[in-house]
């Protein structure tokens, strides 16, 4: 079974940095299509970032293009997006996500995490 | 990139009643189209890719279909558990965009 575990988030100053990471259980990071979706308090879903599932490109909204950047640890098993230059609309639940096997290089997402709160407040 | 608009912004049914979802997009998207369901506290489930595949464990009564710019979400027989809020996302071209949501409410 495909399981996510994400961790990092919290309260952060208006300028400031914050690390997420995401573990993962039952598959590996290398080689999947996998990325980070966000949702602001009571908004919808927004596409941040994520791994070609057939390459190591990744992609970035234009919203934290410069900002964010995601990576991950093959030998870890585990997905990390840096973010920094953090604004008040930043401020989200931070899901990681793995897509479904079929949707190649690009993602439609079958698996997700529960989700890590980033607050960006002074 | 690709706008994705989803219509009705609330749909107000009742238990049994058919639920039809709308999702158009500002260019075509082929048939790289996908539909999540997600229940408060929740995170999103997928429930249809590529317009119209369930993947497994995914319930007969969603189905999927269109082309292009035009995709419709069809949930034939509303269950208690259906009522959410609906999205629906493209991926034939990064950046990756979802819709903005309809919410399936109880009448």
């Amino acid at each position: 079974e495909v399981q996510l575990l994400e961790s990092g988030g919290g309260l952060v100053q208006p300028g400031g940095s914050l690390r997420l990471s995401c573990t993962s259980s039952g598959f590996t990071f290398s080689n999947n299509a996998v990325g980070w979706v966000r949702q602001a308090p009571g908004k919808g879903l927004e596409w941040v970032s994520g791994f070609s599932g057939t390459s190591n490109n990744t992609y970035y909204a234009e919203s934290v293009k410069g900002r964010f950047t995601i990576s991950r640890d093959n030998a870890k098993d585990t997905l990390y997006l840096q973010m920094s230059s953090l604004r008040a609309d930043d401020t989200a639940k931070y899901y990681c996500a793995r897509s479904h096997g079929h949707c190649g290089a690009t993602s439609c997402f079958a698996h997700w995490g529960q989700g890590t709160l980033v607050t960006v407040s002074s | 990139e690709i706008l994705l608009t989803q219509s009705p912004a609330t749909l107000s049914l009742s238990p049994g009643e058919r639920a039809t979802l709308s999702c158009k997009a500002s260019q075509s998207v082929s048939n790289y189209l996908a539909w999540y369901q997600q229940r408060p506290g929740q995170a999103p489930r997928l429930l249809i890719f590529d317009t119209s595949i369930r993947p497994t464990g995914i319930p007969a009564r969603f189905s999927g279909s269109g082309s292009g710019t035009d995709f419709t979400l069809t949930i034939s027989s509303l269950e208690p558990e259906d009522f959410a809020v609906y999205y629906c996302q493209q991926r034939i071209n990064w950046p990756l965009t979802f819709g903005g949501g309809t919410n399936v409410e109880i009448k």
